[in-house]
């Protein structure tokens, strides 16, 4: 079964300083990697993903994520963090395996940035 | 429109009342998703549609719960004699037939169960 593990419920981190958001997932065969990110009442917008070739996948806004496989981890970072970048973040998988069209989400990591 | 749209934007209803949410995905995707997201909650998938294949319905939480898509475009999802439990965000999402792509989102449904 395919799972994804956001162990942070919420990262503080002050304006200008470097941001992480942690991810971890559990898919069986070759994982497609994604970040959505979800502001006050509004859908979830997409930042980034990873589908193969190079680990350090950039996105969005400043963002990137390195992908690597032997921990099974996805991390979401940005060198410079803004306060406009607080929001809710969410990891989400598929497996490459055909048949496995769901995409599943983790729990999600409330980023606020303090100026 | 340029993107996913979805109606209502809120739906307050009673307690065994049905209701029906609708989204338009992206004109020319063929993959659409229901996800709810609960309040304080992530994201719980819902169903999939593929083309003209056979949905995945393996998310749906109850028989009460049932979603169709009609000539390939408009989905509505209907929930039957709702429960207090139901009250959530319904959130759709498109995507292009390729299987790297990414889901488009909504805005979401709210619903508020009595």
């Amino acid at each position: 079964a395919q799972s994804v593990a956001q162990p942070e419920d919420q990262v503080n981190v002050a304006e200008g300083n470097p941001l992480t958001v942690k991810c971890t997932y559990s898919v069986s065969g070759n994982p497609y990697l994604f970040w959505y990110v979800q502001y006050p009442n509004r859908g979830l917008q997409f930042l980034l993903k990873y589908i193969t070739g190079d680990n350090l996948v950039k996105g969005s806004y400043g963002f990137e994520a390195e992908f690597n496989k032997s921990q099974t981890s996805f991390h979401l970072k940005k060198p410079s963090a803004l306060v406009s970048d607080s929001a809710l973040y969410f990891c989400a998988v598929r497996s490459m395996n055909t048949g496995f069209q769901k995409l599943v989400f983790g729990t999600g990591t409330r980023l606020l940035v303090s100026p | 429109g340029a993107g996913v749209s979805q109606s209502p934007s809120n739906k307050v209803t009673e307690k065994g009342k049905d209701v029906e949410l609708r989204c338009d995905p992206i004109s020319g995707h063929t993959a659409l998703y229901w996800y709810r997201q609960s309040l304080g909650q992530g994201l719980e998938f819902l169903i999939y549609f593929q083309g003209n294949s056979a949905p995945d319905k393996s998310g749906l939480p109850s028989d009460r719960f049932s979603a169709e898509r009609t000539g390939g475009s408009v989905s509505t999802l209907t929930i039957q004699r709702t429960q207090q439990e139901d009250s959530a965000v319904y959130l759709c999402a498109s995507r292009t037939s390729g299987e790297a792509g990414e889901l488009f989102f909504g805005e979401g449904s709210r619903l508020t169960v009595l």
